[in-house]
């Protein structure tokens, strides 16, 4: 079942501008995670953000949290050509029990044009 | 280098023709799992490994089979595939509860 909705699903920007994704889920959870995906390959891993925490960076991209709206974000700043790809975020709930199982969203698909 | 290698990468087969798909992980990882992803509908689980010889079904188990005799390797088998297993299929394996998922690059699955 999937928790995690994706807004919006495409977006295309200019390079140098910022991107702005977000993330919407229904349960509670341990912690949220922001993926990248390239055309047909295999996801990439950008950034975990743990349920008690509200806001987190790494390099150009920023997460924020909001576990009373069960919502976060992502913000890519000055982006660049490369950033063309599909973002995921997925979900670590708690009665995911032993499966340790990730909740995936559909993904917002992002075009960074030259 | 961390990673998780799958193979083949491409593979065209015919309804019915068994086939194996393997997958690799070199951290030392106790959890691995199988997903398929389609347009529309995401990345859906197939089959999850909690530790050696400890597999369960995830959410769209029909059709397939997994096993782990090696905590390194999880194979993903196909023992009469059909049309609406074409897919692209990925590895991927993770350490600790809720931890971070390592993918393999996908394997993209044709079934004639």
């Amino acid at each position: 079942s999937q928790q995690g909705e994706e807004d919006p699903q495409a977006l295309s920007i200019q390079e140098g501008e910022n991107a702005t994704m977000n993330c919407s889920y229904k349960t509670s959870i341990n912690n949220l995670q922001w993926y990248r995906q390239n055309s047909g390959r295999g996801l990439v891993h950008l950034i975990l953000i743990r349920s008690n925490e509200r806001e987190k960076h790494s390099g150009r991209l920023r997460v924020t949290l909001d576990t009373s709206k069960k919502s976060s974000s992502l913000l890519i700043t000055a982006s660049r050509a490369a950033d063309t790809a599909s973002y995921f975020c997925a979900t670590d709930p708690p009665w995911a029990g032993n499966n340790r199982k990730l909740i995936w969203g559909l993904g917002t698909s992002l075009a960074v044009n030259p | 280098e961390a990673q998780v290698t799958q193979n083949p990468r491409y593979l065209i087969t015919v309804t019915g023709k068994k086939l194996t798909v393997t997958c690799s992980q070199n951290m030392n990882h106790e959890y691995m799992s199988w997903y398929r992803q389609d347009p529309g509908l995401g990345l859906r689980q197939i089959y999850y490994s909690m530790n050696v010889e400890v597999t369960d079904k995830g959410d769209v188990p029909e059709g397939y089979k997994v096993s782990r005799k090696e905590k390194r390797n999880f194979p993903l088998i196909l023992e009469s595939p059909s049309p609406n297993q074409t897919s692209l299929y990925f590895c991927a394996s993770q350490q600790g509860n809720g931890e971070t998922q390592y993918f393999g690059p996908g394997t993209r699955l044709l079934v004639l």
